[in-house]
């Protein structure tokens, strides 16, 4: 079954704001990974942030990890044109080591 | 971008035909992922692989069989295609270090069956 879940399924904002996404999952994990999809191509890997870990900087990105509330969060800051595409979010088990993905969120950043 | 490569990048067969869908990688990962992905929605792993020899089968049920040869390369092969397994599939590696690794993925396979 699915254990990541994805908020909002899809962002517009304008260029220049910042942009927040939520990812929500159901179990024990061991690390919390966000990753970018353009237009329907293979992902590419953002941030990840450690279970014992609360927040994690990369550039404009922000990632927090909330493990009481098995919730992460992903900012953008100062959005640009080139950010529009869809991010997921990818919960590392701790079970077996493997990725369970969310639906992802499609962000549009109107110029 | 990873060094990880797909092809086709688009296929359009008629049911029943057999097809393989390529995969390498050339940053020397043990291991390697295939992915299915219908739009907008999230991946479902149905094949994975720990090294040269090693095959497993992921959460979504799958019709695929793969194999892993060479440690470069990881196809994965439908016998007989049938319009249900019209998606997109991706083809992804990673280091081996006993936790939930960071993945790179190549640029995808769509596939549309007839």
């Amino acid at each position: 079954s699915q254990q990541g879940e994805e908020d909002p399924q899809a962002l517009s904002i304008q260029e220049g704001e910042n942009a927040t996404m939520n990812c929500s999952y159901k179990t024990s994990i061991n690390n919390l990974q966000w990753y970018r999809q353009n237009s329907g191509r293979g992902l590419v890997h953002l941030i990840l942030i450690r279970s014992n870990e609360r927040e994690k900087h990369s550039g404009r990105l922000r990632v927090t990890l909330d493990t009481s509330k098995k919730s992460s969060s992903l900012l953008i800051t100062a959005s640009r044109a080139a950010d529009t595409a869809s991010y997921f979010c990818a919960a590392g088990l701790d079970s077996n080591y493997q990725l369970i993905w969310g639906a992802g969120t499609k962000l549009i950043i109107k110029p | 971008e990873a060094d990880i490569y797909q092809t086709p990048r688009y296929l359009v067969i008629g049911t029943g035909k057999k097809i393989t869908l390529e995969c390498s990688q050339t940053m020397g990962h043990d291991k390697m992922y295939w992915y299915q992905q219908d739009p907008g929605m999230e991946l479902h792993l149905i094949h994975y692989s720990y090294g040269v020899n090693s095959t497993e089968k992921g959460d979504l049920s799958s019709e695929s069989t793969v194999s892993r040869i060479r440690t470069e390369h990881f196809p994965l092969t439908l016998e007989s295609a049938r319009p249900s397994h019209t998606s997109q599939y991706l083809c992804a590696s990673s280091e081996f270090t006993g936790g939930p690794d960071t993945q790179y993925f190549g640029p995808g396979t769509r596939l549309t069956v007839l």
